[in-house]
């Protein structure tokens, strides 16, 4: 079946530094792929997405890019922030059914 | 709302009873989801509703957990006979669905904060 793998964490980080959290993915067909992030005592949100392969989803500094050849779904920022601090949850979804699958989630510590 | 509202926000019960936990998703969202959210094991698919269709109940871990969607909005997700594995934050989100030109779903999920569960 589907599934997504990711980094385990936590993640610590000074601020500035820079951050890629690593996903992974199984699926039979062609999926989309997604990072959420839930920042503390908030619901999770979409941070992006990417549809098809090659394709960059990015937002708020954060960058990931579609890699069909490799499976993966990197998430990159390149000057983390205190404010930076969440867990953020890697997700993929097929074409035939909109069932989506989340990873562990990652969690993220910037210290100031 | 503007939301999605789940409730209550927080269960307290005891061992064996029976609980109903509330989804009231985004107005015209055609999609529901449930997911259970447990310290270690990231977000567990439990069911999907999409529309009048059949839901996808494959993540419902035993018999014990049952959900509806009535009318098409709001969701009620119910575990009989509780236990203390049970105990974890139940998420609710909502969807409309959407493909983009080329394939793949473009619609976004908008959850709600949840209902902390806690069998004793």
């Amino acid at each position: 079946g589907n599934s997504v793998t990711q980094m385990e964490g936590p993640v610590t980080l000074s601020e500035e530094a820079f951050l890629t959290i690593n996903c992974t993915y199984t699926a039979t067909g062609y999926p989309s792929l997604f990072w959420y992030v839930q920042y503390p005592g908030e619901g999770l949100q979409l941070l992006l997405k990417a549809t098809k392969a090659d394709d960059k989803g990015s937002n708020k500094g954060f960058e990931a890019t579609y890699r069909k050849e490799t499976t993966s779904f990197h998430l990159e920022k390149g000057s983390v922030q205190v404010s930076d601090s969440a867990v953020y949850f890697c997700a993929l979804t097929e074409n035939r059914d909109d069932k989506i699958i989340f990873g562990k989630g990652t969690r993220l510590h910037i210290l100031p | 709302g503007a939301g999605v509202s789940q409730s209550p926000s927080n269960k307290v019960t005891e061992k064996g009873k029976d609980v109903e936990l509330r989804c009231d998703p985004i107005s015209g969202h055609t999609a529901l989801y449930w997911y259970r959210q447990s310290l270690g094991q990231g977000l567990e698919f439990l069911i999907y509703f999409q529309g009048n269709s059949a839901p996808d109940k494959s993540g419902l871990p035993s018999d014990r957990f049952s959900a509806e969607r009535t009318g098409g909005s709001v969701s009620t997700l119910t575990i009989q006979r509780t236990q203390q594995e049970d105990s974890a934050v139940y998420l609710c989100a909502s969807s409309l669905r959407a493909r983009a030109l080329a394939g793949g779903l473009t619609g976004e999920l908008f959850f709600g904060e949840g209902s902390r569960l806690t069998v004793l």
